[in-house]
């Protein structure tokens, strides 16, 4: 299958630095790519999606100020946490759909673990 | 997207199979259902997916309703690395434009523990 790769896997950061996690498609191409944000015990909660070429599109409550993403080629999203705080610890997963078994699956990452101190 | 309802857990014993069921009374006649897997620490993986017939694959079959009202994931054999949430999820792929159809939004799943 697809592989969706995500680096750093893990970030610890003092409160009030920027952090950058990139999301790369290996071996296929996307367009769309998408980042979810995930707290312990919970479930996935989509943040945004980011278009290549354009504006991302920012879910309901979510602060795009705060969370830049950059899509910036066909194979790769980066999403900025700005002046992270403790709040925004959390463990970040991007996707992006196609591959090779179809366009009507996701392919994700194996996700980033932020900890802002 | 239509709501999905899945029991908050299940526990299943290894090399035995596992039905794990979803109900989706409100589903559309255009919504496939969906499933993914997530392993501890991990991103969600794809498991499979259909729309009306049943459907096997590597990794599990899908066993699909007459009235398409619930599914049923099938794992034949459950191996301890098959301990995971799983989520059932309904997408409607027409409903959208552009690559924003293929976002998911996920439930709260259903915690599978495999035990030895």
């Amino acid at each position: 299958g697809a592989v969706v790769s995500q680096h750093p896997s893990r970030v610890i950061c003092k409160s009030g630095t920027s952090v950058k996690i990139e999301c790369r498609s290996l071996d296929f191409q996307a367009t769309t790519m998408f980042w979810y944000r995930q707290f312990p015990k919970q479930s996935l909660m989509l943040m945004a999606t980011s278009n290549e070429g354009s504006k991302a599109t920012y879910e309901q409550g979510v602060e795009k100020d705060k969370f830049l993403i950059n899509h910036a080629s066909l194979t790769l999203s980066t999403l900025t946490v700005t002046s992270a705080h403790p709040e925004d610890s959390s463990f970040y997963i991007c996707s992006a759909p196609g591959g090779f078994e179809g366009t009507d699956t996701q392919y994700f990452g194996p996700g980033t673990r932020l900890t802002v101190l | 997207d239509a709501k999905t309802t899945q029991p908050n857990s299940m526990e299943s014993n290894e090399e035995e199979p596992v039905h794990l069921p979803c109900n989706h009374s409100t589903i559309s006649g255009t919504d496939y259902i969906h499933w993914y897997r997530q392993l501890p620490s991990q991103g969600p993986e794809y498991v499979i997916h259909g729309l009306t017939s049943n459907v096997n694959n590597r990794m599990a079959s899908l066993a699909i309703a007459e009235d398409r009202k619930s599914s049923t994931l099938i794992l034949h054999r459950a191996t301890l690395r098959d301990a995971a949430v799983y989520y059932c999820i309904l997408r409607d792929p027409l409903l959208f434009s552009g690559g924003s159809n293929y976002k998911l939004t996920f439930g709260k799943g259903t915690l599978l523990t495999v035990n030895p």
